[in-house]
């Protein structure tokens, strides 16, 4: 079974670093499959923040491509994701999931999420 | 960016009735439209992808139809476990976009 994990800071102070790890089980972040980060602000709305491909370069959402950063650790089997300048528009729970190759790379799995608030 | 909207924004159905959301695309996304269930504190789950096929798992009440800028997942026969918030979404066009979702609830 495929799961996915997310883990990092619960708070950061504005103008800081939002960094997230998701482990991986079950399944080879080397795989042809694409590793991505979605956030969903309290008012429900979801947002693609990027993905990442073992074989190729990671691809952003524009809105936050000069904020993100997107890698890979194959020998963890983890991938991460770094956001800078965070301010509280930031704030929301934050998933990794996997846009799987079977199923045209919608996301199939996800983690369960994990709530980061920015705050001073 | 292509904007999905979602219609209605809360459906108010019982168990047992057939449940009919639409998700409408700013610019033809052709085929690569899915939709996900979220249910309170959890994650959402796939339940069709390119418009039309049904996730691992996922039972067959569960359809989905449409092309281009007009879709619709329809559920057949409402179980009360279905009654949860539903999310189109879009991977035709970078950035892949999610719709503001359409809440089933209980009559």
């Amino acid at each position: 079974q495929v799961h996915l994990q997310e883990s990092g800071p619960g708070l950061v102070k504005p103008s800081g670093t939002l960094s997230l790890t998701c482990a991986v089980s079950g399944d080879s972040i080397s795989s042809p499959n694409w590793w991505s980060w979605v956030r969903q602000s309290p008012g429900k709305d979801l947002e693609l923040i990027g993905e990442a491909y073992s074989l190729g370069s990671p691809n952003y959402n524009p809105s936050l491509k000069s904020r993100v950063t997107i890698s890979l650790d194959k020998s963890k089997n983890q991938f991460y994701l770094k956001l800078t300048s965070v301010t509280a528009a930031d704030t929301a729970v934050y998933f990794c999931a996997r846009g799987y190759s079977d199923s045209e790379f919608f996301f199939d799995k996800w983690g369960p999420g994990t709530l980061v608030t920015v705050s001073s | 960016e292509i904007v999905l909207t979602q219609s209605p924004a809360t459906l108010s159905l019982s168990p047992g009735e057939r449940a009919t959301l639409s998700c409408r695309a700013s610019q033809s996304v052709s085929n690569s439209l899915g939709w996900y269930q979220q249910k309170p504190g959890q994650a959402p789950r796939l339940l069709i992808y390119e418009t039309s096929k049904r996730a691992t798992g996922i039972p067959a009440r569960f359809s989905g139809s449409g092309s281009g800028t007009d879709f619709t997942l329809t559920i057949s026969s409402l179980e009360p476990e279905d009654f949860a918030l539903y999310y189109c979404q879009q991977r035709s066009n970078w950035p892949w976009t999610f719709g503001q979702g359409t809440k089933v609830e209980i009559k």
